[in-house]
């Protein structure tokens, strides 16, 4: 069965970057995209783009551009996001989500499996 | 703000049918991007329960339907469970942001 493991939670200080993984099991990790999408504390989803594991293409939210980096090590079947110069309002959970497309197949942007999301706390 | 607006809450008895709404415009739904569906039960990751506008994912009950027009979309769910209890997102691709865009999120309880 398709699992998507991911740390319970980070902290950092205004300023800092931060990393999260997301290590699948239970199929070919180089064959599906895999998306990140966040959620601050009552609020909506929102989308933050998604990496081709196979390539390491990537393709980033507008809004994100320039702060976000999605990254992979195939050699392990983990998926990283990193977001840098972090805010108050970066405060969210994070979450990475497989897309059900194969690679070779254009992106549906739906999500079949989701990790379990990581807490990223932003706070002085 | 989000780019697609639903309500932000709905309800209904046991047994009875609700409707939650999706609007977007002429970028997203309107240009003919698919809509999908979520259902997030209270502090678990969000689980699809409609994809491609119509479609159910396998274990997905078929009182969860969705359907789309124009720059709309909507998800019924009939036969009220309790177990429905949660929060509903609707997602598009939005061409003019290109990039995959959510609604707020609609609240249903089961009276």
């Amino acid at each position: 069965q398709v699992h998507l493991v991911q740390p319970g939670a980070e902290v950092r200080t205004p300023g800092a970057s931060v990393k999260v993984s997301c290590k699948a099991s239970g199929y070919t990790f180089s064959d599906y995209y895999i998306h990140w999408v966040r959620q601050a504390p009552g609020e909506g989803l929102e989308w933050l783009g998604w990496i081709n594991p196979n390539s390491a293409v990537t393709n980033y939210a507008q809004k994100f551009q320039g702060r976000v980096t999605m990254t992979r090590d195939t050699s392990i079947g983990t998926a990283y996001v990193e977001l840098s110069r972090l805010r108050s309002d970066d405060t969210a959970i994070y979450y990475c989500a497989r897309d059900p497309s194969q690679i070779w197949q254009l992106v549906s942007g739906s999500f079949d499996y989701w990790g379990q999301g990581t807490l990223i706390t932003v706070s002085s | 703000q989000s780019v697609l607006t639903q309500p932000p809450s709905v309800s209904g008895a046991p047994g009875q049918r609700v409707t939650i709404s999706c609007t977007g415009s002429s970028s997203n739904i309107g240009a003919g991007s698919d809509v999908h569906w979520y259902q997030q039960l209270p502090g678990t990751a969000p689980k699809a329960v409609i994809y491609g506008n119509t479609n159910r994912p396998s274990g997905v009950p078929d009182r969860f339907s969705g359907s789309k027009s124009g720059t709309s979309a909507s998800l019924v769910i009939t036969g009220l469970q309790a177990e429905d209890e949660a929060d509903y997102h609707c997602q598009s691709y939005d061409r003019s942001l290109s990039g995959w865009v959510f609604g707020g999120g609609t609240k249903l309880t089961v009276l």
